[in-house]
C-alpha cells in the first residue's frame, strides 16, 4: 500500500482479554516502531524492529506486551490480560531503516483501544 | 542518553502572526537528526521538517523553519504567518545515528491560532 496501515482502527475489550494489534508498514521499509499515546499526551515508544529482530524491548510496559514482526513485513502488537491503563491509542510508523540521520518515520493512523 | 524536551505545554497565537515552539535536546551522539511532527485533532502524525547535526544552515519548508542552535543544544519550530488550521499538537523528535534507529519524542505543544 501507500502508506501505513493498521488494524483495527477501534478495539474495545474488557479487562483481562487479550488483544492483537496489527501494523503494515511501507513496502521496504526495515525498520518498524511502536509507540503508545495516553489522552493529551506525548507518544511512548514501545518497540522497534529492524528487519524481524528487535533491537530495542526497553519501552515495553510490562511483560504482559509482546510484539513480533515476521517477514520483515507486518508486525504484531499483542497485549495479554489486558488492564484499563492500557487505554490508549496504539501508533506504528515505520522507515527506511537506513544508518543516516535523515530518517523520516512514517505513521499509520492508529489503533484506539478501549478497556472496560 | 538521549532527551528531548519541550517546556510548552500550551501556545496561543493571532492568526497571521509567527509562533516559535521550543525544542531543547540532549545527546552524546556527535550525528543526529531533528524532527518535527504536527498532530492535528484528527490524529494522524504529519511530519513538518527535519534538520540534521551537521547541517550548515537552518532548514526551511514553507511556513516552516527550524531556529538551530547547537551550541545550545535547541531546536525551535517557527511557524510564520500563523493559519486556523495549525491549531494541533506540535511533537519535537530526535534520532541518533550511531548504532540506534531509536526516535526520542517530546512531550509536545500544543498550538491554538485565535482568529
Amino acid at each position: 500500500g501507500a502508506g501505513v496501515s493498521q488494524s483495527p482502527s477501534n478495539k474495545v475489550t474488557e479487562k483481562g482479554k487479550d488483544v492483537e494489534l496489527r501494523c503494515d508498514p511501507i513496502s521496504g521499509h526495515t525498520a518498524l516502531y511502536w509507540y503508545r499515546q495516553s489522552l493529551g499526551q506525548g507518544l511512548e515508544f514501545l518497540i522497534y524492529f529492524q528487519g524481524n529482530s528487535a533491537p530495542d524491548k526497553s519501552g515495553l510496559p510490562s511483560d504482559r506486551f509482546s510484539a513480533e514482526r515476521t517477514g520483515g513485513s507486518v508486525s504484531t502488537l499483542t497485549i495479554q490480560r489486558t488492564q484499563q491503563e492500557d487505554s490508549a491509542v496504539y501508533l506504528c510508523a515505520s522507515s527506511s531503516g537506513l544508518a543516516r540521520q535523515y530518517n523520516e518515520q512514517f505513521f499509520g493512523p492508529g489503533t484506539r483501544l478501549t478497556v472496560l | 542518553a538521549q532527551k528531548i524536551t519541550q517546556t510548552q505545554p500550551g501556545m496561543f497565537v493571532q492568526e497571521k502572526e509567527a509562533v516559535t515552539l521550543d525544542c531543547t535536546y540532549d545527546t552524546s551522539d556527535p550525528s543526529y537528526g531533528l524532527f518535527w511532527y504536527k498532530q492535528p485533532s484528527s490524529g494522524e502524525m504529519i511530519f513538518l521538517i527535519y534538520q540534521g547535526s551537521y547541517d550548515q544552515q537552518n532548514a526551511t519548508e514553507g511556513r516552516y523553519s527550524l531556529n538551530f542552535q547547537k551550541a545550545r543544544k535547541s531546536a525551535n519550530l517557527v511557524i510564520s504567518a500563523s493559519q486556523l488550521g495549525d491549531s494541533a499538537m506540535y511533537f519535537c523528535a530526535m534520532r541518533g545515528a550511531s548504532g540506534t534507529y531509536k526516535y526520542i519524542f517530546g512531550t509536545g505543544t500544543r498550538l491554538k491560532v485565535l482568529a
